[in-house]
């Protein structure tokens, strides 16, 4: 049972705007701990989106955002695309688990 | 290039032991914390256990705790995870990671490199 709670799925069509919430609690994201934000493609190994609350790797497209309030974390996708269809995990770190922690995971489809 | 490639799964029976190896390059291993991270078929990913960049630091998931210890050797810039009393529900895809994007963090997380993973498969 995970300690972050993501939507089980959200969906979009081409070009429109979709948030994903990862929720979490005073141990973790209320803490102050940071939130980092994965894709994972069918069949790959996940990838960096966000780290540290809303900063990008290199060479991420500047269509994907985080942000942090309280408890809670979202990570946004403009301009969706086809090739955005994946499975999203956010992912932080609880002090009274003394434990990183990922969210229950977000698949993004695209209509 | 940098490069984590993981090693040692298996199949075995429930109560077996069995010991995993990430060997990495590319970077400055002593300088990151590192972590394994698992995923069950058709599973979201599970966090199993990190270890700071001296060795110091250590901790495990609440699934996995008394029965899993984390080690590296900086000399061999390598990484293990010593499994024991497996059970079912430690069959995974397993992948040690780490983060090259945040030097600060304790366990890498922020993890933007991972390896293919090795793959643990517990039936009886």
């Amino acid at each position: 049972q995970s300690v972050l709670t993501q939507p089980p799925s959200v969906s979009g069509a081409p070009g429109q705007r979709v948030t994903i919430s990862c929720t979490g609690s005073s141990s973790n994201i209320g803490a102050g701990k940071d939130v980092h934000w994965y894709q994972q493609l069918p069949g790959t190994v996940p990838k960096l989106l966000i780290y540290d609350n809303n900063n990008r790797p290199s060479g991420v497209p500047d269509r994907f955002s985080g942000s942090k309030s309280g408890t809670s974390a979202s990570l946004a996708i403009t301009g969706l695309q086809g090739e955005d269809e994946a499975d999203y995990y956010c992912q932080s770190f609880d002090n009274s688990l003394s434990a990183c922690v990922f969210g229950t995971g977000t698949r993004v489809t695209v209509l | 290039e940098v490069q984590l490639v993981e090693s040692g799964g298996g199949v075995l029976r429930p109560g077996g032991s069995l010991r995993l190896s990430c060997e990495t390059s590319g970077f400055t291993f002593d300088d990151y914390g590192m972590s394994w991270v698992r995923q069950a078929p058709g599973k979201g990913l599970e966090w199993v256990s990190g270890i700071s960049k001296s060795g110091i630091r250590i901790d495990y998931a609440d699934s996995v705790k008394g029965r899993f210890t984390i080690s590296r050797d900086n000399a061999k810039n390598s990484l293990y995870l010593q499994m024991n009393s497996l059970r079912a529900e430690d069959t995974a895809l397993y992948h040690c990671a780490t983060g090259l994007v945040d030097r600060s963090t304790l366990y890498g997380d922020a993890f933007d490199i991972w390896g293919l993973g090795t793959m643990v498969t517990v039936s009886s």
